[in-house]
């Protein structure tokens, strides 16, 4: 089977803090790993994707992902927030045995001014 | 290029109606898939197509669901009759590779 757990469905940073959000997977074959968006009234988009290349992985708006195999993680960090950061952020894991991409329950983000 | 595109937007329906959601691909995608996301809890895996066949569609919830695709172009998921637990958004997704998907807006359905 494989699954994913996102830590925290709500988190809320400052504006210009670190935005970390943390993802667990478990995939009993080597997975892609995805980080997707959904800001309001709009559809998920793709943010950063691991398919067993580099371990860090660089994403639009500044958003960067760690593979640690070890760890079972890929979380989601930004240095620096900022107001637009405000949306859903999901993890998602596909792995080739299930052929299909399985997501986290989601996490919002809000940015404090 | 244009991305994948879901219709209508919206949809509000009354209990026992039926509903016909739309999406269309990217174009060159052969594979389509179906999720829904019931509020509150993850977005979760329907059905996807391989050009116009169905090649798994163990997520569909009950057989008042009935997805389509003709031609291998656009599909449709059409709920018949629908029931209060069938609200929620309707995401569709189409990829070349498997595991890189890309998503329509989505179709929120609400069954009052």
């Amino acid at each position: 089977a494989q699954s994913v757990t996102q830590l925290g469905s709500h988190v809320s940073v400052s504006e210009g803090a670190l935005v970390l959000l943390r993802c667990n997977y478990s995939s009993s074959v080597p997975p892609y790993l995805f980080w997707y968006v959904q800001y309001p009234n709009q559809g998920l988009q793709l943010l950063l994707k691991y398919t067993s290349a580099a371990t860090l992985v660089k994403g639009i708006n500044g958003f960067e992902a760690e593979f640690k195999k070890s760890e079972t993680s890929f979380h989601l960090t930004k240095p620096s927030a900022h107001m637009s950061d405000a949306a859903e952020y999901f993890c998602a894991v596909f792995s080739g045995g299930y052929q299909k991409v399985t997501f986290g329950t989601g996490t919002k983000l809000q940015v404090i001014p | 290029e244009a991305g994948v595109t879901q219709f209508p937007s919206h949809s509000v329906i009354e209990k026992g109606q039926t509903v016909t959601l739309r999406c269309d691909p990217i174009s060159g995608h052969d594979n389509l898939y179906w999720y829904r996301r019931v509020m509150g809890k993850e977005i979760k895996f329907l059905l996807h197509f391989v050009k116009e066949s169905k090649q798994d569609e163990s997520g569909m919830p009950n057989n008042r669901f009935l997805a389509e695709r003709t031609g291998g172009t656009y599909s449709t998921l059409k709920v018949q009759p629908a029931e209060l637990e069938d609200s929620g958004v309707y995401f569709c997704a189409s990829s070349q590779e498997q595991y890189e998907q890309y998503f329509g807006p989505g179709t929120r359905l609400t069954v009052t």
